[in-house]
């Protein structure tokens, strides 16, 4: 099983929609959940912690579920600057060698007019 | 302004040659770190330093090497390249880890190898 498995899509869907990307992971012991967002032959940023209460900020919103390993991105109101590839991120716990982020192999959003 | 900066930002070479590049934090992180981008988009680490102590080191062929001359650099060199080291070379920067948690990390530009 992959450490952290996400759907590649694409995923195409009209301005103004709601999209929502889901993504697994496999270490129990992970404690730092991240969404980043990377744009064609750029860089990873972050978009957003995640955190257990869940947490929104403008029209993203994730959502954790520890019990599941499982977590979530829901984009409202879906512009066309949102396309980019989504990677769900998370760190391997305590242990001092898996402090390093493990990255999902993303999720492609492509909005269209 | 940049944040954590690489150089170069392309680099072709010849199989069998030896390459470097170099990576500078300008944010006082105390953390670095190495990815590598595959064909197939996976961003996977191969090195962490924390105050130039290398603190995580991947399966990754002994032909790369990190070098860290202080906490705000981190270098990459690469001898005898191959074929299958073309990819993106990623460095990033945290403020480190606090317990069992990651602090946010900042990516560079990126470094885009080809290996002919």
């Amino acid at each position: 099983r992959k450490e952290v498995e996400q759907d590649p899509g694409p995923f195409n869907v009209p301005e103004g929609a709601t999209v929502a990307f889901n993504c697994t992971y496999s270490n129990s012991a992970s404690q730092s959940f991240f969404w980043y967002r990377q744009d064609c032959r750029k860089e990873p940023k972050l978009l957003m912690s995640v955190y257990s209460s869940g947490n929104e900020d403008g029209r993203f919103t994730a959502q954790l579920n520890r019990a599941s390993q499982y977590i979530s991105l829901l984009i409202r109101d879906s512009k066309l600057s949102d396309s980019a590839t989504y990677l769900c991120v998370v760190n391997g716990g305590m242990d001092t060698g898996r402090r390093a982020l493990t990255f999902g192999s993303g999720t492609r959003l492509q909005v269209q007019p | 302004d940049t944040a954590v900066s690489q150089t170069p930002k392309y680099l072709v070479t010849q199989m069998g040659n030896d390459k470097s590049i170099k990576c500078e934090q300008n944010l006082g992180h105390d953390t670095m770190y190495w990815y590598k981008q595959d064909s197939k988009k996976f961003l996977k680490i191969m090195f962490s330093y924390n105050n130039k102590e290398l603190i995580i080191n991947e399966t990754v062929p002994n032909r790369f090497s990190p070098k860290s001359p202080d906490k705000a650099h981190l270098n990459l060199h690469i001898n005898s390249l191959e074929l299958g080291d073309s990819a993106v070379y990623f460095c990033a920067s945290s403020q480190g880890t606090r317990g069992g948690r990651t602090d946010t990390q900042y990516f560079g530009p990126g470094t885009r190898l080809t290996v002919l």
